[in-house]
């Protein structure tokens, strides 16, 4: 079945410093979502894209979507305290509502 | 208004109990998702449910019942759970369950402990 990796699994960055992860998929996705979850909290969602070679911005965060459709990136600038958590992408192929998530990036930002 | 709200916040239940988490929205949606996540992990589909019929069973056990009463409100049904079964039990939905651009917005989740 569908396989979505991410990587890395944990990331300990100082304040200021710059994080990235990164996820790749076994096949084709129709498009990928990101989740931020906060430590004790819920996944909120941040952004989906959709087109190959995608790129969007929130603030710090840059999201971008592979040409060839199948990886995925989140870089954030600058990480602040309030960047910690975990993030997940989930990719859908295009066949039904489900989503496969990755195994998640968390995020630690020694202050 | 972008909220999924879930009942209760924390669940603690002996292994011969019976109780049931609920999951509200009201933002129009007609697909809701029942999902696991145990500690460090990814959510964990369980059930989809799509204009109020069972759309997905991701072989989960039967001690676990899903209920769709109406399109706003998605319950689960809890008998005989196992210690293993302790997880954080998020609901979620999403507009239809179908469009490839579907976005599903999650709930805070229900913290469930198994003695």
């Amino acid at each position: 079945g569908q396989q979505v990796m991410q990587i890395p699994q944990y990331q300990h960055v100082q304040e200021g410093e710059d994080f990235t992860t990164y996820c790749n998929s076994s096949t084709t996705l129709s498009n990928i979502q990101w989740y931020k979850q906060r430590p004790g909290g819920h996944p909120v969602f941040l952004i989906q894209l959709v087109k190959s070679g995608e790129v969007k911005k929130q603030k710090r965060l840059t999201f971008q979507f592979g040409e060839a459709k199948k990886n995925s990136s989140l870089h954030i600038t600058a990480t602040q305290t309030t960047d910690v958590g975990t993030y997940f992408c989930a990719g859908r192929n295009g066949y039904g509502n489900k989503l496969v998530f990755g195994a998640g990036t968390i995020l630690r930002v020694k202050s | 208004d972008t909220e999924v709200t879930q009942t209760p916040k924390h669940l603690v239940m002996g292994m011969t109990n019976k109780k049931s988490l609920k999951c509200e929205q009201h933002m129009g949606h007609r697909a809701m998702y029942w999902y696991k996540q145990k500690a460090k992990k990814p959510p964990e589909l369980m059930f989809v449910y799509s204009y109020e019929k069972l759309s997905i069973n991701e072989s989960v056990p039967s001690r676990f019942s899903p209920e769709c009463p109406n399109s706003s409100l998605l319950n689960l049904h809890l008998h005989a759970l196992q210690p293993e079964d302790s997880a954080l039990y998020l609901c979620a939905s999403s507009g239809d369950g179908f469009t490839s651009t579907d976005t599903q917005y999650f709930g805070p989740g229900t913290r469930l402990t198994v003695l």
